[in-house]
């Protein structure tokens, strides 16, 4: 059972370009989440999706970022325009949901997106 | 509300010394907590979690947290410090009814030979 996967797992993007980063949830995951890690910073919660469905993305900003988990394929956080302060690493998660409560979290290797 | 605050973002233990990892966590409800390890350029592992069971969780790599409910703490640690185990570590808390996993900032253990 493969884990978590995460492309590309480093992304370079010129100023005004977009980034998209994908992830491919454990088999048998039907919970996503998307964070942000910055240098020095701990994990910043941005959205949490289930296949067709966003549960909650109080933490993705305003604008230029969002988020998809379609019925096929994988996960989708697409930064548009992007600038010098998205240059962070990205992680997904996955997680069964049992119906009494969440279990853990499973990590994927992350994507380093750099801004240039 | 759900929160945990990670005490000391920077540890140094020497090698063969007790590993001793602060986190208290706030939560309305009971909670789920759980420690991840995160090595260079890696995501994050498992450690250990907390669901509710024993109050005392044994993880991996010899590490172990005690859920003290008095206390509202989840610390984590190792009686004996590895080179190994140089990483990030970040506390968690969720619940049986939380959408989040909420995440500590994180501490630095470095291990000294």
């Amino acid at each position: 059972n493969a884990g978590v996967m995460q492309n590309p797992r480093h992304l370079v993007r010129r100023r005004g370009q977009e980034a998209r980063l994908r992830c491919s949830p454990m088999k048998g995951h039907s919970h996503v989440y998307w964070y942000r890690q910055l240098p020095e910073e701990g994990l910043k919660f941005m959205v949490y999706l289930q296949k067709e469905n966003i549960i909650d993305e109080s933490g993705m900003p305003k604008e230029r970022f969002s988020a998809e988990f379609p019925k096929e394929g994988p996960s989708i956080l697409r930064i548009q325009q992007v600038v010098r302060g998205d240059s962070a690493a990205y992680f997904c998660a996955s997680s069964p949901y049992s119906g009494s409560g969440h279990t853990e979290a499973f990590f994927g290797q992350g994507t380093r997106l750099t801004v240039v | 509300a759900q929160s945990v605050t990670q005490l000391g973002s920077h540890v140094s233990v020497s090698e063969g010394a007790l590993v001793l990892l602060r986190c208290n966590y706030s939560s309305s409800v009971p909670p789920y907590l759980f420690w991840y390890v995160q090595y260079p350029n890696q995501g994050l592992q498992l450690l250990l979690k907390y669901t509710s069971a024993a109050t005392l969780v044994k993880g991996i790599n010899g590490f172990e947290a005690e859920f003290k409910k008095s206390e509202t703490s989840f610390h984590l640690t190792k009686p004996s410090a590895h080179m190994s185990d140089a990483a990030e570590y970040f506390c968690a808390v969720s619940s049986n009814t939380g959408n989040q996993f909420y995440f500590g900032t994180g501490t630095s253990l470095t291990v000294i030979p």
